[in-house]
């Protein structure tokens, strides 16, 4: 299996640019995860999905962020439009159920000048 | 909210030396995973416990799961090199994950 894939690896925009990040989850897995992680404030999680639909918004920091699944093996993560604090690397995870191993695809990051 | 503190927030130490990282929460959960990245990469499942007072090795790693389910600890015996990084305990409750606040590990030679 090739894992959780995530795209680009890397992303260097400028403030006020739509940035659109993509993951890829490992096939047969249920619930999917998108996180933050910075050096002040760790691991954030941001929004999940279980079944394609999404169960928590409540880490999503403002509406310039959203996020869709529109099938079980894509999913993607919208900032519009950017600013220099969403600095930062975002991580995709896939799980079986909600609360088994979580399998982190390698992360994109992202820098807003 | 659920949070996990997790301390020391950093640790450097020489090879040889023994460790232990503490992740303590007011909440009870379900289970609790240990997980450890390395720079650059995602964090990668090192083991979960479930049962109050569940203790587990993996070689040189002994994880402890607190009566309570409510904190746990992670010993590392004789630390080498290999084990610097970032370990993260997460908390499993309402179909997802808490993530601690994260202890990074730096062992030297």
């Amino acid at each position: 299996d090739a894992g959780v894939i995530q795209s680009p690896r890397h992303e260097v925009t400028e403030m006020g640019q739509e940035v659109t990040l993509r993951c890829k989850p490992i096939s047969g897995h249920n619930s999917l995860f998108w996180y933050r992680q910075t050096m002040m404030r760790g691991l954030e999680l941001l929004i999940y999905f279980n079944n394609n639909v999404p169960i928590d918004d409540s880490g999503m920091p403002e509406d310039r962020f959203s996020a869709k699944m529109p099938n079980a093996s894509f999913s993607t993560l919208k900032i519009q439009p950017s600013e220099p604090r969403d600095s930062a690397v975002y991580f995709c995870a896939s799980s079986l159920r909600g609360e088994g191993e979580q399998f982190f695809g390698p992360g994109t990051r992202l820098t807003v000048l | 909210t659920q949070l996990l503190e997790q301390s020391p927030q950093f640790l450097s130490i020489q090879e040889g030396e023994n460790l232990t990282v503490y992740c303590n929460s007011s909440s009870v959960f379900s289970s609790l995973q240990w997980y450890r990245q390395e720079p650059g990469e995602g964090p990668v499942l090192l083991v979960t416990v479930v049962t109050g007072g569940e203790v587990k090795k993996l070689k040189r790693l002994t994880f402890q799961f607190g009566d309570a389910r409510k904190d746990s600890s992670l010993h590392i015996t004789a630390a080498q090199p290999g084990d610097t990084g970032l370990y993260l305990c997460a908390g499993a409750g309402f179909q997802k994950l808490v993530f601690g606040t994260g202890t990074r590990l730096l062992v030297s030679p």
